[in-house]
């Protein structure tokens, strides 16, 4: 089992729709999760941190944690075709040796199309 | 805040060259920083861990001999290549986790694509 597991993609979505972008991760004691974004070409950009169960809203991004399922997801309003892009999620998980402790797991991205 | 920049962006070599790749954390300390490989349209691909001050940790079936990291100060940290080949064509991004915030928050360099002839 992979650590963290991404929904498969591509994902398309018209102009001005909701986002769904959905991951789960195999270590129940992780206790930190990014969402980045990567456009074609370029670096991650961290667009959404979330450390406690909930919602996490941050302009059009909302980021969901249930630790309970092992579960995060981020949904994006009002898409645009800006937001076309590959979404990774990242965990970081407690255990670790001292040298690695901070290290991030990443699923393998969702791909995004926001259609005008 | 919370800038990473890598030097160069960009770099086309011969085979058999070494190649040195910057990391350096502008405006904040980064007492860890992580260096990643991604090929096309792949997923980021963790090579190594840089703590500064001691030894990089590897992962399992990165050559150390072959990437050489260097974490000399708390701003910067190197990656060499050594003897570069075609298959080490690849892009190659750095990440400094600030050490006077969230410690695990990871911030990304704009990235190094290597070319080796």
């Amino acid at each position: 089992q992979k650590e963290v597991e991404q929904n498969s993609g591509p994902l398309s979505v018209p102009e001005g729709a909701i986002a769904s972008l959905n991951c789960t991760y195999s270590d129940r004691g992780s206790q930190s999760f990014f969402w980045y974004r990567q456009y074609s070409g370029k670096s991650p950009e961290l667009i959404m941190s979330i450390y406690s169960n909930g919602d996490k809203e941050d302009g059009r991004f909302t980021a969901q944690l249930n630790k309970a399922s092992q579960y995060v997801s981020l949904l994006i309003r009002d898409s645009q075709p800006s937001d076309s892009a590959t979404y990774l999620c990242a965990v970081n998980r407690i255990s670790g040796r001292g040298s690695t402790l901070g290290r991030l797991y990443f699923g393998r991205g969702t791909q995004l199309t926001v259609w005008p | 805040g919370a800038v990473v920049s890598q030097h160069p962006s960009w770099v086309i070599c011969k085979s058999g060259t070494s190649v040195k790749i910057e990391c350096r954390s502008l405006d904040f300390q980064a007492t860890t920083m992580f260096w990643y490989r991604q090929f096309p349209k792949q997923s980021l691909m963790l090579m190594a861990t840089s703590n500064e001050g001691s030894k990089a940790t590897y992962e399992q079936g990165v050559e150390k001999d072959k990437f050489l990291i260097n974490h000399a100060s708390l701003t910067l940290s190197t990656l060499t290549v050594t003897s570069a080949h075609p298959e080490d064509s690849s892009f190659y991004i750095c990440s400094a986790r600030d050490h006077g915030g969230r410690a695990d928050t990871q911030y990304f360099g704009p990235g190094t694509r290597l070319t080796v002839l």
